[in-house]
């Protein structure tokens, strides 16, 4: 079965600052991954997908995040943290690896903090 | 494109009771997935309907179940609601061709069983 670790429930990082937000996932198939962020009362938002293409995946507000399979790891990072960046994160792995199931198998979550 | 939508946002029920949840996919996705976030189990997978059929299925007792229209919204029913039921409710949608890897998620439903 597939999982999903996310380390670090909790990340404090100054505005400005590189955010580094890690995700390790348990798959015997080639996965597809995606990385999530939830603002407050809100629902989850699609920061960016790893699809078996590319392995360094760029997405939205400048976030970004490698797949490295020897690792199985899939780390989202930020080169300068702003404080609309403050949310809740999550990766995640589609079941199978299929990516087309609507199954996704989520980390526990990361809560990003951002001081001014 | 309107996003997904979810109703009621907020709700309020009294253990023993049943509650219907609802979700309206973006036009033209064919695929509605539910999941239920708490802070101790966090995001877990109830199930998936696609073309009216339920697809996948979490672990999950039967209380919880659902449906889909033929104009893809979805519903969700919890019977018999326990205390441990309180909790965030999510849909997704997603379309349903060869590279429909994103699920767009919905607001959610606030459901508080007291």
């Amino acid at each position: 079965a597939q999982s999903v670790t996310q380390l670090g429930s909790h990340v404090s990082v100054s505005e400005g600052a590189l955010v580094l937000l890690r995700c390790n996932y348990s798959s015997s198939v080639p996965p597809y991954l995606f990385w999530y962020v939830q603002y407050p009362n809100q629902g989850l938002q699609l920061l960016l997908k790893y699809t078996s293409a590319a392995t360094l995946v760029k997405g939205i507000n400048g976030f970004e995040a490698e797949f490295k399979k020897s690792e199985t790891s899939f780390h989202l990072t930020k080169p300068s943290a702003h404080m609309s960046d403050a949310a809740e994160y999550f990766c995640a792995v589609s079941e199978e690896g299929s990516g087309n199931t609507g199954k996704l198998i989520f980390g526990q979550g990361t809560t990003l903090q951002v001081k001014p | 494109k309107a996003g997904v939508t979810q109703t009621p946002r907020y709700l309020i029920k009294t253990r023993g009771q049943q509650v219907t949840l609802s979700c309206s996919p973006i036009s033209g996705h064919r695929s509605v997935s539910w999941y239920q976030q708490t802070p101790g189990q966090g995001l877990q997978f109830l199930f998936e309907y696609f073309s009216e059929t339920q697809r996948n299925k979490g672990n999950f007792p039967g209380r919880f179940s659902g449906r889909q229209f033929s104009n893809s919204r979805s519903e969700m029913n919890v019977s018999t609601l326990e205390l441990g039921d309180s909790a965030l409710y999510l849909c997704a949608s997603k379309t349903s061709g060869r590279s429909s890897y994103e699920q767009y998620f919905g607001p959610g439903t606030r459901l508080t069983v007291t």
